[in-house]
């Protein structure tokens, strides 16, 4: 069965301090896709990375960076010098090949950075 | 990147009316769309998929009945929310496949049930 975990229900941080985000999945596919979204207050899911499982170069985006270990089923997603900004909830995602449309959520971490 | 616009953002309706809450790709056809839900603090569940010209296909649990969904063109699909009550308020969120394993998600609509 699938599954995506984020164990970390809440962070809070100061600005400039370095932040990670866990998320370990379940699948038995050998073809699959993993996912990082943004969920600011105002609710709108903002993309921030896709993953396909034999890529498992690590990934840098300016301050957000993510790490993929296949061999432990987890894909952390890390936020240098944090800012106000970054203040939302960040969902882990997991689509299959044999079904690419049916994403599957983790439960979401609320990050909050404080001033 | 492709948008995606909901409509409206957010409503509060009575119990037992219908609310309809539409879906649009803007700048991009989408042949799927998918409509999610979304408790407070908490994750986003599908409920189904939403093919154009076709029969909407839900997840196990959704009620068809319920939840209508309509797909009758290449950028908009509609979910109505029929004899809504207040265990359907909720953030409900639409998105669109652009591509295989790539979907674009809406700015969500807020629906309160009074």
């Amino acid at each position: 069965a699938q599954k995506v975990t984020q164990a970390q229900t809440e962070i809070s941080v100061v600005e400039k301090e370095d932040v990670t985000l866990d998320c370990v999945y379940e699948t038995r596919d050998t073809t699959y896709y993993l996912f990082w979204y943004k969920q600011p207050p105002s609710g709108e899911l903002v993309f921030l990375i896709r993953r396909n499982s034999f890529d498992e170069q690590n990934e840098i985006s300016g301050r957000y960076s993510w790490n993929f270990q296949k061999s432990t089923s987890s894909f952390n997603f890390t936020i240098t010098a944090s800012q106000v900004v970054d203040s939302a909830v960040y969902f882990c995602a997991l689509s299959e090949a044999w079904n690419t449309d049916k994403l599957i959520f983790g439960t979401g971490t609320r990050l909050q950075v404080f001033p | 990147g492709a948008v995606v616009s909901q409509h409206p953002s957010w409503v509060i309706c009575k119990s037992g009316t219908s609310v309809k809450i539409e879906c649009r790709s803007l700048d991009f056809q989408a042949t799927t769309m998918f409509w999610y839900r979304q408790f407070p603090k908490q994750s986003l569940m599908l409920m189904a998929t939403s093919n154009e010209g076709s029969k909407a296909t839900y997840e196990q649990g959704v009620e068809k009945d319920k939840f209508l969904i309509n797909h009758a063109s290449l950028t908009l699909s509609t979910l109505t929310v029929t004899s809504a009550h207040p265990e359907d308020s909720s953030f409900y969120i639409c998105s669109a496949r652009v591509s295989r394993s790539e979907q674009f998600f809406g700015p969500g609509t807020r629906l309160t049930v009074l």
